[in-house]
């Protein structure tokens, strides 16, 4: 089958950095994205990875070792507007998305 | 440039009515997909479609569910004599082309069966 892995929950303060994980098991893999969700609303695209390596967007970036079947959403500069959950998905040959378990962010002042 | 619309954004249903959920792409986007969320739960693929094809069903069951996207128009998820395990979030989203690793995502639609 598969699944992404996320944890469940994490907490961090303010202007801090945080990093949420995710470990895949797939078949046919064509990259790994990475999605914001505020409060059960629309989730917003926030990073792709197809290939090794990193991927900055300004205070995200994002981290993909298709080796170890794994990647990981940093985010640094932390401010209570990321207080968010994120979602690592990827996706198949059908472009449809597979997302993973989701990570609830509480950013503590 | 409008992002993807759904409505309505509310939709309560008693058991064993229909619901028809209505998704209208980005401009320029042909293809559009169906996701349903849970409460607490992740986003779960239903359906992916391109104009008056669907491209990819495996995640929508089997009876009471269908999904269109016409020529013209929005597209349509329909779900026959709902049940209360359909109450959850509908969403909709589109992309630009063949490469779905970027898609735009609705606001949603949340049903409630009661």
């Amino acid at each position: 089958g598969q699944s992404l892995e996320q944890p469940s929950e994490v907490t961090a303060v303010e202007g801090a950095i945080v990093q949420i994980n995710c470990t895949y098991q797939t078949s046919g893999f064509y990259g790994l994205s990475w999605y914001q969700q505020h409060d059960g609303g629309a989730p917003t695209f926030l990073s792709y990875n197809a290939l090794d390596g990193l991927e900055e967007t300004g205070r995200f970036s994002s981290f993909l070792s298709r080796s170890d079947s794994y990647g990981y959403l940093l985010l640094q500069e932390l401010q209570m507007k990321d207080s968010a959950s994120y979602f690592c998905a990827h996706g198949g040959a059908t472009n449809k998305l597979i997302f993973g378990t989701g990570t609830l962010l509480a950013v503590q002042p | 440039n409008a992002g993807v619309m759904q409505n309505p954004r509310h939709l309560v249903r008693r058991r064993g009515q229909e619901a028809r959920l209505r998704c209208s792409p980005m401009k320029g986007h042909s293809h559009v997909y169906w996701y349903r969320q849970l409460p607490e739960e992740g986003l779960k693929f239903m359906v992916y479609l391109q104009k008056e094809n669907i491209i990819d069903e495996s995640g929508m069951p089997k009876e009471r569910f269908s999904a269109e996207f016409p020529k013209e128009g929005p597209s349509i998820l329909r779900i026959q004599q709902v049940v209360r395990g359909d109450s959850a979030a509908y969403f909709c989203a589109s992309s630009p082309g063949d490469s779905g690793d970027e898609q735009y995502f609705g606001p949603g639609t949340r049903l409630t069966v009661t």
